[in-house]
């Protein structure tokens, strides 16, 4: 089954410090993995996208990883800020007889204290 | 370049009444999506439109809800004779080209039936 799961569901961090949300997945046949962050009353920004042959982008504090063997992703966020308080979601693109169909992971909710 | 637009941002309407969402996808984009969120979950598609055309609409009720992008304005999504679970934030996407193509959401309509 064409699924997505994030993990933490949620996570609380104080400001400064680093945190990584994982993406699993098992949607194939693979065409893209994005992540999305979602600010409360919003909707969701791209922040990075991952191709098959890609392992690793960065995007400022934004770093995402790619291990299509074992179908993972991870975003790490690095010295974290206020405003990094938001929804980051996991979105992998799923390419079959060439319609393309978007899986959402139902995210995770990060909450940055000062 | 306008961002997706949705209007209204706040919808109150009471049970039984007929609830009408507008979105209005960027320009050149000719790809239009609606997903539903509900409080602290993740979103969930709806249906997805192409100019004049329903492709997928796999996601959306049967009964009372029906969507539709014509040739001309705004994409619609029209919810009939509204019950208080109908309640949520509904987020329109639209993309120039479906596939490796990022999302580009609106800030949302929320939904209030009372």
């Amino acid at each position: 089954k064409n699924q997505v799961e994030q993990s933490p569901q949620s996570l609380i961090i104080l400001e400064g410090k680093n945190c990584t949300l994982q993406c699993n997945y098992t949607v194939s046949p693979f065409s893209n993995l994005r992540w999305y962050k979602q600010d409360t009353g919003r909707g969701p920004v791209s922040l990075t996208i991952m191709t098959f042959s890609e392992n690793t982008k960065s995007n400022g504090r934004y770093t995402a990883t790619l291990d299509a063997d074992t179908k993972q992703s991870s975003l790490h966020i690095t010295a974290s800020q206020l405003s990094d308080s938001a929804s980051y979601i996991c979105v992998v693109t799923r390419k079959s007889s060439g319609t393309y169909k978007y899986i959402f992971g139902t995210g995770t909710r990060l909450k940055v204290l000062a | 370049n306008a961002g997706v637009m949705q209007n209204p941002r706040h919808l109150v309407r009471r049970r039984g009444q007929e609830a009408r969402l507008r979105c209005s996808p960027m320009k050149g984009h000719s790809h239009v999506y609606w997903y539903r969120q509900l409080p602290e979950e993740g979103l969930k598609f709806m249906v997805y439109l192409q100019k004049e055309n329903i492709i997928d609409e796999s996601g959306m009720p049967k009964e009372r809800f029906s969507a539709e992008f014509p040739k001309e304005g705004p994409s619609i999504l029209r919810i009939q004779q509204v019950v208080r679970g109908d309640s949520a934030a509904y987020f329109c996407a639209s993309s120039q080209d479906r596939g490796n193509e990022k999302l580009f959401f609106g800030s949302g309509t929320q939904l209030s039936v009372l």
